[in-house]
């Protein structure tokens, strides 16, 4: 079954320490992105990629990494410099970039500063 | 700058009722809108995506409607079952070069047996 598959699906992390998100999809499409959901609020653009070796910051970029070397796959690295990093983070994949496709996500993983 | 608000933020309505999420956005200028269902603790689920020339989608017991001119989308469930209990969230996309979507905050859904 195609889909996007996000790992792990809980993480815990101490202060200072990095942290890698995995997202890899398996529908084929080119754009890839990154969305932080809180409490209350809407979800936010974290990064996006529209091709492999091409990623653009979003929203809230700030303390965040992404790298784009495969067309399958977008890590995302949550880095000691992010100052509230405990949130749901969510990967999307869409068709293409260029026109507004369908947005389909994948299961989240939950991330906790202990 | 778009801003996307849905209303009621919670709904708790008996099973079998129809009912209407509502959902506005400001900027009209869209190039379509989708919705949503999530689970708590889980991703979002895609339930229907409406182009900006288009005025509704159906799937199923779903129906979602669009006024791009009054800024509005509201999706219609019919003969709610303790299943549609979730979240709903309305997502609209306008141009810019790459994909910008705003999302609503959502209306947390109970559907009670």
């Amino acid at each position: 079954d195609g889909g996007i598959t996000q790992s792990p699906k809980y993480l815990f992390r101490k202060e200072g320490q990095n942290v890698t998100l995995s997202c890899e999809q398996n529908l084929n499409h080119d754009a890839m992105y990154w969305y932080r959901q809180d409490p209350g609020q809407g979800l936010r653009l974290i990064y996006y990629s529209q091709i492999v070796n091409d990623f653009q910051k979003g929203d809230i970029a700030e303390g965040y990494s992404v790298s784009r070397e495969k067309k399958e796959s977008f890590p995302l690295t949550v880095t000691s410099a992010q100052k509230n990093p405990t949130a749901f983070y969510l990967c999307a994949s869409s068709p293409a970039a260029g026109f507004a496709g369908e947005l389909f996500f994948g299961e989240g993983s939950r991330l906790t500063v202990l | 700058k778009q801003e996307v608000t849905q209303i009621p933020a919670a709904l708790s309505v008996p099973e079998g009722e129809n009912l209407v999420l509502n959902c506005s956005f400001t900027d009209s200028a869209i190039y379509n809108l989708q919705w949503f269902r999530q689970d708590p603790g889980k991703g979002l689920t895609s339930l229907l995506l409406i182009q900006s020339s288009q005025r509704e989608q159906t799937s199923g017991r779903l129906n979602a409607s669009l006024d791009k001119s009054s800024g509005r989308s509201t999706l219609y469930i019919a003969a709610s079952q303790p299943g549609d209990s979730a979240t709903y969230l309305c997502a609209v996309m306008n141009s810019g070069g790459y994909q910008k979507v705003t999302f609503g905050t959502g209306t947390k859904l109970q559907v009670i047996p």
